[in-house]
């Protein structure tokens, strides 16, 4: 069974589209996070949700909006994508205490032409 | 503010060699250290966390607060090791909101 699944896989898409991509986590973890990594594979959080409540925030663009309906899903939608939103965009899940392993998703490999 | 540096963007040994990922960190409070793994167009995995200190497929990392290194060390590099590996800090990032904080990763490539 996966535990943290993401979709799509690939996305290709043009400057200015609008685009979504889906998280699930089937592991009953309460806190759910976005990651970005880019062409020189650095990590870095955008955003994270703790039972559906926006609890990070990490300076990121408007055009970036999260959604979770409920604990078990995190979306990320993109306003007007841009070229410098390419890169592979991670899911991720775990139990909001310290020290607690995050789960991630497969990624999702996002190019914007 | 909680900070990971990795020093080294790539890292080549000969299989069979001995291999240190160095990893520093900065963080005002007691941090939870961990170094994720990798492997070639996969998920990242959690390759072992300080707090089990445990040894997970021959490597081992041990916390110094001293010197607020977390370095992973294998004594026999294995051509499967080769992947990209953070290091991470789970710290607070206000309240009681924990954030993971990656280094910029290591790429450790083990030659034949």
């Amino acid at each position: 069974d996966t535990a943290v699944s993401q979709t799509p896989k690939y996305l290709v898409t043009q400057m200015g589209n609008d685009k979504s991509i889906k998280c699930e986590q089937n592991l009953g973890h309460d806190t759910m996070y976005w990651y970005k990594q880019d062409s020189k594979k650095f990590l870095k959080i955008m955003f994270s949700y703790n039972n559906k409540e926006l609890i990070i925030n990490e300076t990121v663009p408007n055009r970036f909006s999260p959604k979770s309906p409920d604990k078990a899903h995190l979306n990320l939608h993109i306003n007007s994508l841009e070229l410098g939103d390419s890169a592979v965009y991670f899911c991720a899940s775990n139990q909001r205490t310290i020290g607690e392993t995050q789960y991630f998703g497969p990624g999702t490999r996002l190019l914007v032409l | 503010a909680q900070r990971v540096t990795q020093p080294e963007k790539l890292l080549s040994v000969f299989k069979g060699a001995p291999v240190e990922l160095k990893c520093n960190y900065s963080y005002s409070g007691s941090p939870e250290l961990f170094w994720y793994v990798q492997y070639s167009r996969q998920r990242l995995q959690l390759l072992l966390r300080h707090i089990s200190r445990e040894s997970i497929k021959g490597f081992t990392a041990d916390l110094n607060k001293g010197e607020t290194s977390f370095h992973l060390k294998k004594p026999f590099a294995q051509e499967e090791d080769s992947a990209m590996y953070y290091c991470a800090l789970s710290g607070n990032s206000g309240g009681s909101n924990y954030k993971l904080t990656f280094g910029k990763g290591t790429l450790l490539t083990v030659n034949p």
